[in-house]
């Protein structure tokens, strides 16, 4: 079983939906972040969580809502879902060592908005 | 701004070394990444370099150079399954990851 784990994999929804995607890790990490990714360009922050009742806007916010609901849980939230939304959207956890920085990813929530 | 760059696409062929270069400016340094992603996965990581100069691990090394602002990633003796995306990324003054886009590396037999 993968150590960090998102589910849907794969979501096809229509514009104003409301979406969420979720995230749940085994790794006892206390750092987890929402990236999105486009082709032809880097990954981008969406947000991130430094413990439970830490929440922070990465570079792309706008649109988007996140919960950390436990250490191990950090769902993001698409209120009314957009076209420009459509992405492979990443999960990411890292130790507390921020002088190393690895990240450890999920395996992709791969959403299509029509 | 903060800028990552590093190639879009390279082709070798198995059994050959390529080198992919990444060059990047950000606020503050603290650290560059060479992730691997194959084709619809998530990223690995392969490496980190704060210091300069090279770190080898395997069939892949890295090298760092902090004033010239450039980074590459070697890797030797090429096998089909190193056709990946390879990505760069700096560590900035504020502890964030600024990525690059990626170079899709293509391995011919």
């Amino acid at each position: 079983d993968a150590d960090v784990t998102q589910t849907p994999r794969n979501r096809i929804t229509k514009t104003g939906k409301r979406i969420m995607l979720e995230c749940s890790q085994t790794k006892g990490h206390d750092r987890m972040y929402w990236y999105r990714q486009d082709p032809g360009l880097g990954l981008r922050l969406i947000y991130y969580s430094f413990d439970v009742k830490d929440i922070n806007k990465g570079e792309i916010s706008d649109g988007y809502s996140v919960s950390r609901q436990a250490q191990a849980k950090f769902s993001l939230s698409l209120e009314s879902a957009i076209p420009n939304q459509t992405a492979l959207y990443f999960c990411a956890t890292s130790v507390k060592d921020r002088d190393t920085g690895e990240l450890f990813f999920g395996e992709g929530s791969r959403l299509t908005v029509l | 701004g903060q800028n990552i760059d590093q190639p879009t696409e390279m082709t070798a062929t198995e059994g050959a070394i390529v080198q992919i270069n990444c060059t990047y400016q950000t606020s503050g340094f603290n650290g560059l990444f060479w992730y691997q992603q194959h084709a619809g996965e998530a990223p690995t990581f392969l490496s980190y370099n704060v210091l300069d100069g090279l770190e080898e691990k395997g069939r892949f090394s890295s090298f760092l150079s902090r004033s010239k602002g450039y980074s590459y990633l070697l890797l030797k003796e090429l096998q089909m399954k190193d056709s990946a995306s390879y990505l760069c990324a700096a560590l900035d003054s504020n502890y964030q990851l600024i990525w690059g886009a990626g170079t899709k590396l293509i391995i011919k037999p």
